[in-house]
């Protein structure tokens, strides 16, 4: 089983709080990913890292920042959450000279912004 | 766009009956990638084929991918209610910096 690790698992919050969902894996993975899921629905690409102080954009637009400062830490981060938020969150990494190697998900966090 | 097409979206079968998922791309791909994603859970990798005209095999499990590389087909022999859940197909594209792009998946649902 791959070492990529979320937290929260689950995270009920009001509209406007600011939150941070926590990415961590111990795999030495220069790749992460965070994608964005809707029950039984496709993944979509949010943000992505090739390694430390890399950080760019994926395919769907997002409010969300995130961050890379060290190699196994990959935060997620909404200023102010609302309900257009709600969604599962997943985080991946890969390693490999390319971005199309293997990825590795962690367990998720399902998000409710009430 | 997406590149990366998947059919059928969904399909629910009897127990024992065999399933099929095929996935297009509009280009050509250095390899693809099947995961497997169970109800409420994440998806996680079943294989990768890297090879034109390569098939191999997981027990019940078929992976072909095609000759032009464009193309690849996963089949599932005797479904058991086990195998429920969503099948990804992902292929990396020059298009996106060849970061892996995702099918929208096949929702298989067995009967019992």
């Amino acid at each position: 089983e791959a070492d990529i690790y979320q937290t929260p698992r689950y995270l009920v919050i009001g509209t406007g709080k600011k939150i941070t969902l926590e990415c961590s894996q111990t795999m030495g993975h220069d790749k992460m990913y965070w994608y964005q899921q809707d029950p039984g629905m496709e993944l979509h690409l949010i943000h992505y890292s090739y390694g430390v102080n890399s950080t760019e954009k994926g395919d769907l637009s997002s409010e969300s920042t995130v961050s890379r400062i060290r190699t196994e830490h990959f935060p997620l981060t909404l200023e102010s959450a609302r309900p257009s938020h709600t969604s599962q969150y997943l985080c991946a990494s890969s390693l490999g000279s390319s971005g199309g190697a293997e990825q590795f998900f962690g367990p998720g966090t399902r998000l409710t912004v009430l | 766009g997406q590149q990366v097409m998947q059919i059928p979206q969904y399909q629910h079968v009897q127990e024992g009956e065999d399933f099929t998922t095929y996935c297009n791309s509009s280009t050509t791909l250095s390899n693809i990638q099947w995961y497997k994603q169970r109800p409420g859970g994440h998806p996680v990798f079943l294989i990768q084929l890297v090879k034109s005209g390569e098939v191999k095999k997981q027990k019940r499990l078929t992976f072909q991918f095609g000759e032009a590389k464009k193309n690849s087909s996963l089949h599932i022999t005797a479904t058991q209610t086990t195998d429920v859940g969503t099948y990804f197909c992902a292929g990396p594209t020059e298009e996106y910096g060849n970061k892996l792009v995702f099918g929208a998946g096949t929702i298989l649902r067995v009967k019992s």
